[in-house]
């Protein structure tokens, strides 16, 4: 069974870095892609990219490129996403979630969320 | 970047009636790789069509996705109280991928 749990909720103050996590298992983690979607308060979702672990091969959507970094560690199954100076605009819940198969695929499997909240 | 707008923003229909949500593409998407995925209040998104007409699995089949090219179209036959949710559409034929901007599903 394919499992996605990402961290926790984080409060930061703005400028702060974070790294979050997005920790799979159930499947071979290094053949699949992995989005990181983004829901600001109150609104929709924002494809923000994607990394495929075996080859590092990181998309990112250019309204988020140089914003944020995208990785992944396959000796823990484990995607990240993460900031080196937050903004009080970057408060929003962060899904990660599995493409069903190829690159051009639906996303399939979705973890349950990390909120992160940044207020000075 | 291809833009999807969904329409209406918001539903007003009772249980057991049908809806239909639209998306419409500012330009056409690639194989129809569009899919619909439903969210309820403090959850994380559920996909629920792919391909713009297949059922992910387990998703009962009151859910039909149709359409091609740029215009898609969500439809419930029978509403039941657990549908009412927000629902969006995504392309993925193009990167960026994006997303409709949700259509909120409530009952009248």
């Amino acid at each position: 069974e394919v499992q996605i749990v990402q961290s926790g909720a984080e409060v930061k103050k703005p400028g702060e870095s974070l790294k979050i996590s997005c920790e799979t298992s159930g499947y071979n983690f290094n053949t699949h892609w992995i989005a990181w979607v983004r829901q600001m308060p109150g609104k929709g979702l924002e494809w923000m990219g994607m990394i495929y672990p075996l080859a590092s091969d990181i998309r990112y959507n250019p309204s988020f490129e140089g914003q944020v970094t995208m990785s992944a560690d396959k000796s823990i199954s484990t995607a990240y996403l993460q900031w080196t100076s937050l903004k009080a605009s970057d408060t929003a819940m962060y899904y990660c979630a599995r493409h069903l198969d190829t690159a051009m695929s639906s996303l399939a499997y979705w973890g349950q969320g990390t909120l992160v909240t940044v207020s000075s | 970047e291809i833009v999807l707008t969904q329409s209406p923003g918001t539903l007003s229909l009772s249980p057991g009636e049908r809806a239909t949500v639209s998306c419409k593409a500012s330009q056409s998407i690639r194989s129809n790789y569009l899919a619909w995925y439903q969210q309820k209040l403090g959850q994380a998104p559920r996909r629920l069509i792919y391909g713009a007409s297949t059922r992910a699995t387990g998703i009962p089949d009151r859910f039909s996705g149709s359409g091609s090219g740029t215009d898609f179209t969500l439809t419930i036959s029978r509403l039941e109280p657990e549908d009412f949710a927000i629902y969006f559409c995504q392309q993925y034929g193009s990167s960026p991928y994006t997303f409709g901007q949700g259509t909120k599903l409530e009952i009248k």
